[in-house]
């Protein structure tokens, strides 16, 4: 498909973790990316992988590629209120896509809600 | 290191009126970009600009749409006239270069009435 897509909602219980899915588009793209958006608020910038890597680390999160499936994962471990927000993936197309060669593409976001 | 301001934050107009927004990227970085957040949908790219160049503007609306970055630091992005479809948030993101990660502004929610 031409569309990045997510889950839109996602619901987890506070201390359990929480696991975002995302499909991308374009088997070439070169770096994927995890951004988090709070209410009123721009896009955090949250991890990044680069395409020659399956997983990576980072404090409470983990970030899975499967370039064979086109998809990628974040996992929260465990989540606290303070993660409720918008969840969103893009990729970084390497190919020429109607123009978009090189541009960040991202998909509509997952609402992440953190219950205490 | 302070991060990519814009302003205003909100602006209310009625139609038919102008609107700007102004972006003032990250020190150093030589890649700036505007995006359109429309309600419950990821970012859209509109420009972005190399230095002072505009390398992509395939998804301006130049009818109406314009933007400028005259000495390759502060952006400015304007409409003129505005519609009520254009009721969104405008983001502003900067790169060290193109390619390298993008970072964000907290955006300007325009509401067209």
């Amino acid at each position: 498909g031409e569309d990045v897509e997510q889950s839109l909602f996602l619901s987890v219980r506070e201390g359990d973790s929480s696991v975002i899915n995302c499909t991308y588009t374009d088997s070439s793209s070169t770096y994927l990316y995890w951004y988090k958006q709070e209410p009123g608020a721009g896009l955090q910038l949250l991890t990044y992988i680069f395409s020659n890597m399956d997983m990576k680390q980072d404090q409470r999160l983990t970030v899975l590629l499967n370039k064979k499936d086109k998809h990628l994962s974040l996992r929260i471990a465990d989540t606290q209120t303070g993660d409720s927000a918008i969840y969103f993936c893009a990729e970084r197309r390497a190919r020429n896509y109607g123009g978009s060669q090189g541009n960040l593409i991202f998909g509509k976001g997952t609402k992440l809600s953190v219950k205490p | 290191e302070a991060g990519v301001v814009q302003s205003p934050r909100y602006k209310i107009i009625e139609k038919k009126q102008p609107v700007a927004f102004w972006c003032n990227p990250i020190s150093g970085h030589n890649t700036l970009y505007w995006y359109l957040q429309n309600l419950g949908q990821g970012p859209e790219l509109l420009i972005r600009y190399e230095n002072e160049e505009a390398v992509d503007d395939s998804q301006l609306p130049k009818d109406r749409f314009s933007a400028e970055r005259l000495k390759g630091v502060d952006s400015t992005l304007k409409i003129q006239p505005a519609e009520l479809g254009d009721s969104a948030v405008y983001l502003c993101a900067s790169s060290y270069r193109d390619k390298d990660t993008q970072y964000f502004g907290p955006g300007t929610r325009l509401t067209v009435l």
